[in-house]
C-alpha cells in the first residue's frame, strides 16, 4: 500500500522568506510518480509538478523548486522569496505505476497550509 | 475547452436522500475519478474509470455508485446520504494510455455537500 505523509500541517512565514514543504512517501513499486498540487483559498486544485521515480533531477520553476531524494523517500517543495499569493494548501501525491489498467490512483498527503503574511 | 465541470457547486441533503453529482470533461480523457476531501485528510479516492464501461473502486467506495456510459461523463451517485458523507467532492480526469506514463490529473471546481 502506498502512503504520503506531510508532517507540517501549517506553516506561517513573512513575505520574502524562503519556505520548504516536506513530503515523505512509502511505496513498494520501483516505478511511481510524485505530484504537487496547490489549493488556493478559492478551492480549486492546481497542478504544479509531476516527477517519475527514474528522474531524480531537481527542478526549478521560477520561485519554485523541488528536491527529489529516493534514498530518503522524500519529495520536498521550496518556495523562494514567498509572496502573499503563495498562501494556499499544498498537497503532495503519489501514484504507483498501473500498467494493466492505465489508472493513476493518487494517494494524497494530508496537505500543508501555508500562510504568507505581508 | 471547459476542462472538467461539476454540478452542482453546493448541495444540502437530508439523511436518507439520494442524489447524483455530475461530472463532465471535454478533453477526451479516458481516465476519470472521484475524490472526497475532508479536513486534515487530503483527498481520498472514491471510484475511478479507465474508459467508457469500465469502473472500479477506490479507497472509500461505500455508499457511492458510479457508471461510465460515455467518455465525457462520470456521475457519482449517493444512494442514501449520511452525515458522514458531508464533504467536498472533486472529479478529475487525465490522459493515460495503458502501459504509458502516468500523467497529471485535471480537477473540477468541486461540489460542497452537506448532509443533515
Amino acid at each position: 500500500a502506498q502512503k504520503v505523509t506531510q508532517a507540517q500541517t501549517e506553516i506561517s512565514v513573512v513575505e520574502k522568506e524562503d519556505v520548504t514543504l516536506d513530503c515523505v512517501y512509502e511505496t513498494r513499486d520501483t516505478t511511481y510518480y510524485l505530484f504537487w498540487y496547490k489549493q488556493p483559498p478559492s478551492g480549486e486544485l492546481v497542478f504544479l509538478i509531476r516527477r517519475n521515480s527514474f528522474d531524480e533531477q531537481n527542478e526549478i520553476s521560477g520561485r519554485y523548486s523541488w528536491n527529489f531524494q529516493k534514498s530518503t523517500s522524500s519529495f520536498n517543495f521550496t518556495i523562494t522569496a514567498s509572496q502573499v499569493v503563495d498562501s494556499a494548501v499544498y498537497f503532495c501525491a503519489l501514484s504507483e505505476d498501473a500498467f494493466l489498467n492505465a489508472g493513476n490512483m493518487l494517494t494524497f498527503g494530508g496537505g500543508t497550509r501555508l500562510m504568507v503574511k505581508p | 475547452n471547459a476542462g472538467v465541470t461539476q454540478t452542482p457547486k453546493f448541495q444540502v441533503l437530508k439523511t436518507g436522500q439520494s442524489m447524483t453529482l455530475q461530472c463532465a470533461q471535454d478533453m477526451n480523457h479516458e481516465y476519470m475519478s472521484w475524490y472526497r476531501q475532508d479536513p486534515g485528510m487530503g483527498l481520498r479516492l472514491i471510484h475511478y474509470s479507465v474508459g467508457a464501461g469500465i469502473t472500479d473502486q477506490g479507497e472509500v467506495p461505500n455508499g457511492y455508485n458510479v457508471s461510465r456510459s460515455t467518455t465525457e461523463d462520470f456521475p457519482l451517485r449517493l444512494l442514501s446520504a449520511a452525515p458522514s458523507q458531508t464533504s467536498v467532492y472533486f472529479c478529475a480526469s487525465s490522459y493515460n494510455l495503458r502501459g504509458g506514463p502516468v500523467n497529471e490529473q485535471f480537477f473540477g471546481p468541486g461540489t460542497r455537500l452537506t448532509v443533515l
